[in-house]
């Protein structure tokens, strides 16, 4: 089945020691994004790829990296991780339709990061 | 700011009730919009959207009202079910250069009784 995978699902680190969470999709989606949802909170848009163009919101913090080396994988890179980073990281994807990228997204079962 | 405001944050309702969340938003820019549905440890999922050149859209026992002049949309789940216990978010839809951004509500707790 065509779908969206995220590795690992539960994912534990130290306070400031980098961690890098994976994405891939069999859907051949022009679109990755990756989000972050805290408890009981709406999921926050961090970035997105369209293929290989990176598009940062304006509030992502610098701490926040991603990698897309190729068309199925997209990673995302915390730095630094802190207390605060502590949260669902989802991944999510969306195809090009006839009049432009479908209004979709597909999103993944998401990696839920803990820091100590 | 927050851009799509929901209401309730939670919301108990028995077997075989309606359930009604309520979305209201700021941007005319947006042209979409979506209710998706998730379950604890799970990423949400799309459950009924709608475009704002239409006032009513039903699939089986959800319905999506669109009142695009007080720019508010509804979910209404009919004949509720425990199954249908999850954390419901209405969310909209814009252009960001070539892809599209949604912006989520905070997000609706149901919780069906069997």
């Amino acid at each position: 089945d065509a779908m969206v995978i995220q590795n690992p699902r539960y994912q534990v680190t130290q306070f400031g020691k980098p961690v890098t969470l994976s994405c891939s999709q069999t859907l051949n989606h022009n679109v990755m994004y990756w989000y972050q949802q805290k408890s009981s909170q709406a999921p926050k848009l961090l970035f997105h790829y369209y293929d290989k163009d990176f598009n940062n919101e304006a509030d992502t913090p610098d701490n926040f990296q991603s990698r897309r080396p190729n068309t199925s994988f997209c990673f995302l890179d915390i730095r630094s991780p802190g207390l605060g980073d502590a949260a669902m990281y989802l991944c999510a994807t969306s195809g090009r339709g006839l009049a432009g990228i479908n209004n979709e997204q597909f999103f993944g079962p998401g990696t839920r990061l803990t820091v100590l | 700011q927050q851009q799509v405001k929901q209401s309730p944050q939670s919301l108990i309702v028995q077997k075989g009730g309606i359930s009604i969340i309520n979305c209201a938003y700021e941007n005319t820019a947006f042209d979409y919009f979506p209710w998706y549905q998730q379950f604890p440890g799970k990423g949400p999922a799309l459950l009924i959207a709608i475009r704002p050149d239409v006032s009513e859209k039903k699939e089986g026992r959800f319905t999506i009202s669109f009142n695009k002049s007080a720019k508010q949309f509804s979910l209404h789940i009919m004949d509720s079910q425990p199954g249908d216990s999850a954390t419901y978010f209405c969310a909209a839809s814009k252009s960001i250069g070539s892809a599209r951004q949604l912006t989520f509500g905070s997000g609706t707790q149901l919780t069906v009784l069997p």
